[in-house]
């Protein structure tokens, strides 16, 4: 059952133009949705997240928007650079016995082309 | 310091060995997590220790044994592991509602 969905295993942009990666997700119980970069051989990356009472939160480049009603987020990236290229993950979070348990989806790869 | 620090970077080991793998921060944080990430697969979850006391356990296997010896440590201690252990072992850390940090973790081979 995964909880957590990203339905595009890869994307491809110009450089310049606007990333748009998805996720859906399941379980209303989640409270905080975020999203990770992760390189080859690198741990994830914090880039951005959102609490479930918001609709958007912007930093720099990147906003995340937040559908409830439709349980699906996004992040769009603007513009797009070639060091925006990697791999993706939407997390969604629950507290469990006063512990924080992030589930992530499966991982968008993205490339910028130049 | 936002850097979540994990040593070995790299690990081969037998299946009758016992090895330890060590996570360290210096960010204050009260949680800290561990996550296995096979290839083309997101991280899963393990444990999660909040306020050094183990709060999540997902249902790991014994062969698998976290410690958090203070609240800057944490260490998984490995015995009789399977080669389909193989995998990047992540440690997290955050503030108990924050985001996480993530170190960048060690590649364990199972031979």
């Amino acid at each position: 059952d995964q909880q957590v969905k990203q339905n595009s295993p890869s994307l491809s942009v110009q450089e310049g133009r606007i990333s748009i990666l998805n996720c859906d997700y399941t379980n209303s119980m989640f409270d905080y949705f975020l999203w990770y970069k992760k390189y080859p051989a690198e741990g994830p990356t914090f880039l951005i997240s959102i609490s479930s009472i918001k609709d958007k939160n912007e930093d720099g480049r990147f906003t995340v928007f937040l559908n409830k009603s439709a349980k699906h987020l996004s992040l769009h990236i603007v513009p797009s650079q070639p060091g925006d290229s990697a791999v993706y993950f939407c997390a969604a979070r629950t507290d469990v016995q006063g512990a924080q348990k992030l589930v992530f989806g499966q991982g968008t790869r993205l490339t910028i082309n130049p | 310091d936002t850097e979540v620090t994990q040593t070995p970077k790299h690990l081969v080991m037998g299946m009758t060995n016992k090895k330890s793998l060590k996570c360290e921060q210096h960010m204050g944080h009260r949680a800290m997590y561990w996550y296995k990430q096979k290839a083309k697969k997101p991280p899963e979850l393990m444990f999660v220790y909040s306020y050094e006391k183990l709060s999540i356990n997902e249902s790991v296997p014994s062969r698998f044994s976290p410690e958090c010896p203070n609240s800057s440590l944490l260490n998984l201690h490995l015995h009789a592991l399977q080669p389909e252990d193989s995998a990047l072992y992540l440690c997290a850390s955050s503030q108990v509602s924050s985001e996480q940090y993530f170190g960048p973790g060690t590649r364990l081979t199972v031979t």
